[in-house]
C-alpha cells in the first residue's frame, strides 16, 4: 500500500547531540513537510519542500534543519537539541494540482531528549 | 495571517448522541477545509474535508457544513461511538498556498 514511512517511531538523544529523523513515501507526492507536535497541540509546520524547493517557515528556530534527496526521502536535523525540542515530529506529503490536495500525514518519531 | 479558530476545546457526550464542533477563519481566500481525527499516540487522519464550491458533505455519520459568506465550518458526527474518542482538528488552506492552517483541536469523549 502507498503510505508515508518515519524511521525511525522513538528515538531519545542527549542534549546537545546532533540527531536525524527521516521520512519516506510511496505516494509519488511532490510537496513533503514537517511538522512539530507537543502534548495534543496542532501540529506546527516546521518547513515543507514544493519539489526540490525549500520553504522555512518564519519562526523555525535555525536548530532545525531539513534535507530532500530525492521525491521519496526527506529528513529532519536538529543540530543540537534541547529540552524544548522534545516532542513528536510528523511528516506529510501532498500532491499539487488544480486543486488543494489532502496531505497524509507518516506516524511520527517521538523525540526524547535527555 | 491566517487564523482559524475552534471551539469547544472538549466534548463529552453521551454514546449514541451528536457532537459538533465549529471552526472559524479569517482568511476568505481559503478553499480548502480538511477534517483530521488523532487519537493518543498516532497520526493524524483525514476523516472529511470541503472544499469552498459546496456547502456540506456527508460520509455514513460524518458531515461537514460550510457558510463562507460568515467564514465558519463545522463537523458533525451523529450516533457516537465510543471509538470516536479523539482530538479533532479543522484546518484551512487556500490554493494560492500549500500550507494548512489548524485549529487548536477538539477532545472529544464519548462516554458508553
Amino acid at each position: 500500500d502507498a503510505m508515508v514511512i518515519q524511521n525511525p517511531r522513538y528515538q531519545v538523544t542527549q542534549f546537545g547531540k546532533p540527531v536525524t529523523l527521516s521520512c519516506s513515501q510511496t505516494l509519488n507526492h511532490n510537496v513533503m513537510y514537517w511538522y512539530q507536535q507537543k502534548s495534543s497541540q496542532a501540529p506546527k509546520l516546521l518547513f515543507h519542500y514544493y519539489d526540490k524547493d525549500f520553504n522555512n517557515e518564519a519562526d523555525t528556530p535555525d536548530n532545525f534543519q531539513s534535507r530532500r534527496p530525492n521525491t521519496s526521502f526527506c529528513f529532519l536535523d536538529i543540530r543540537s537539541p534541547g529540552l524544548g525540542d522534545a516532542a513528536m515530529y510528523l511528516c506529510a506529503t501532498s500532491r499539487t494540482g488544480q486543486k488543494q490536495e489532502t496531505q497524509y500525514f507518516g506516524p511520527g518519531t517521538r523525540l526524547l531528549v535527555l | 495571517g491566517e487564523n482559524v479558530e475552534q471551539h469547544p476545546s472538549t466534548l463529552s457526550v453521551q454514546e449514541g448522541d451528536s457532537a459538533v464542533i465549529k471552526c472559524t477563519y479569517s482568511d476568505s481566500a481559503s478553499n480548502y477545509f480538511p477534517w483530521y481525527k488523532q487519537e493518543l499516540g498516532k497520526r493524524p487522519q483525514l476523516i472529511i474535508d470541503i472544499r469552498s464550491n459546496v456547502g456540506e458533505k456527508k460520509d455514513q455519520r460524518i458531515a461537514v457544513t460550510l457558510n463562507k459568506t460568515a467564514k465558519h465550518f463545522s463537523l458533525h458526527i451523529t450516533e457516537t461511538q465510543p471509538e470516536d474518542s479523539a482530538v479533532y482538528f479543522c484546518a484551512a488552506s487556500k490554493g494560492s498556498s500549500y500550507k494548512l492552517i489548524f485549529g487548536s483541536g477538539t477532545r472529544l469523549l464519548v462516554r458508553p
